[in-house]
């Protein structure tokens, strides 16, 4: 069955430093999606992505953070200056189409730590 | 502002036992979906709830989407061990990008 894979599963980096979290959507799929879940807390929509572009982005989602679809395949977000607070759970989504209900599917999540 | 305040938020029930999870707003969503997440993993899509008053089954589980769709349940009948875990409501927002509005999650413990 087709899956979402993220890598890496765990990061940890310093404070101020830049990481990159990778996704690779299910391969048909059309709308990419990133989340985040602090720990103990609920999951929070971070950026929608479709045709190139953000359809939309939360409040969270601040000039530090970018997403990009390099190639066919995979979907980065990019953390340009890591704070302490950007330690989470983050998730990617894809799913096929954009209608109401429409599934999407999660991957198994990169835990970001920053020291 | 869209919110999902689920309830409660920690149950630790006898294995046998019935229970219902609440997931209530003061929006209306067009669709509200259940997940389950492990420790460690991604939320993993139980159900998707669209038309108000709608109930599904899947196996002892059954969900509801209230009348109003600003409210839904998901009832375990005869809990077992296996159905230990995290429990997830979530709504499509209002703005037609995708996003998902998560309430707070719901961690089932059901004892042996």
């Amino acid at each position: 069955e087709p899956e979402v894979t993220q890598t890496p599963s765990h990061q940890v980096t310093q404070m101020g430093q830049e990481v990159i979290l990778r996704c690779v959507p299910i391969s048909n799929h059309l709308y990419f999606y990133w989340y985040r879940q602090i720990l103990g807390q609920k999951v929070e929509f971070l950026v929608s992505f479709y045709n190139n572009e953000i359809s939309e982005k939360s409040e969270i989602f601040d000039d530090q953070f970018s997403v990009e679809r390099p190639d066919g395949s995979n979907f980065t977000l990019k953390i340009r200056s890591t704070k302490l607070e950007d330690s989470a759970m983050y998730f990617c989504a894809s799913s096929g189409l954009r209608g109401v209900g429409e599934t999407q599917y999660f991957g198994p999540g990169t835990r970001l730590l920053v020291l | 502002t869209q919110l999902l305040e689920q309830s409660p938020q920690f149950l630790s029930i006898q294995e046998g036992e019935n229970l219902t999870v609440y997931c209530n707003s003061s929006s209306v969503f067009s669709s509200l979906q259940w997940y389950r997440q492990e420790p460690g993993e991604g939320p993993v899509l139980l159900v998707t709830v669209v038309t108000g008053g709608e109930v599904k089954k899947l196996k002892r589980l059954t969900f509801q989407f209230g009348d109003a769709r600003k409210d839904s349940s998901l009832h375990i009948t005869a809990a077992q061990p296996g159905d230990t875990g995290l429990y997830l409501c979530a709504g499509d927002s209002s703005s037609n990008t995708g996003k998902l509005i998560f309430g707070q999650g719901t961690t089932l413990q059901v004892k042996p």
